[in-house]
């Protein structure tokens, strides 16, 4: 699985979107970009997955470059609660037995 | 609702005293895991299971022990628990495999285990 590339830390203010970004830029064809959270001692939670094109759910908007060697991860009016760090993580469209964490990103939001 | 119950949330033990860690999944996923969290260290797996009798080695699986007799099941068990297994431990579950065009993984809500 390629690797990920993510800032350790981000500011952002309470209502106002947050842009995470990751960097992976030797990511394969058939390969998904995730991106799950971690709040505070929590179990991770699933956020969103992308191929190629943009994506969009309740919790969060992903953009995937066109060339796909990087993302980011659109929060867009952050509350307090979404302080949390945040992992970008790529996956073989195959499945994988286990997904490999990085240091993600430690976001804060300010009040 | 769906959801991956681990328990205990918190446990101190002692060197050596057996303990399992249950976990319990009420979606009828197939895959289920363990991770440990550790500060500087991230999370890592331990154990993963495919399905009911087919477990297989994460990581780090020296010290825990697994089993998956029923579906909804897959406990971590510490046969001989040492200090340097203190840490914060995850069950989760995917449907399948994880990854790939829509699975995702679900986690539990943590075990914070201490071993004097």
């Amino acid at each position: 699985d390629a690797k990920t590339t993510q800032p350790p830390s981000m500011d952002c203010a309470e209502g106002r979107a947050a842009n995470l970004p990751c960097n992976h830029s030797t990511i394969s064809g058939n390969e998904y970009v995730y991106w799950y959270r971690q709040i505070h001692s929590q179990g991770p939670q699933y956020i969103i997955h992308g191929l190629k094109n943009n994506e969009t759910n309740e919790m969060a908007s992903l953009i995937i470059t066109e060339d796909r060697k990087s993302s980011t991860l659109i929060l867009p009016h952050a509350t307090l609660r979404d302080t949390a760090v945040y992992y970008c993580i790529v996956l073989n469209y195959q499945g994988a037995q286990k997904l490999v964490f990085g240091q993600g990103t430690r976001l804060t939001i300010n009040p | 609702e769906a959801q991956v119950t681990q328990n205990p949330r918190y446990l101190i033990t002692v060197t050596g005293k057996k303990l399992t860690v249950t976990c319990s999944q009420n979606m009828n996923h197939e895959y289920m895991s363990w991770y440990r969290q550790d500060p500087g260290l991230g999370l890592r797996q331990i154990y993963y299971s495919m399905n009911v009798e087919v477990t297989d080695k994460g990581d780090v699986p020296e010290g825990y022990k697994v089993s998956r007799k029923e579906k909804r099941n897959f406990p971590l068990i510490l046969e001989s628990p040492s200090p340097n297994q203190t840490s914060l431990y995850f069950c989760a579950s995917s449907r399948s495999r994880i990854g790939g065009t829509n699975e995702k993984l679900f986690f539990g809500s943590g075990t914070q285990l201490s071993v004097l």
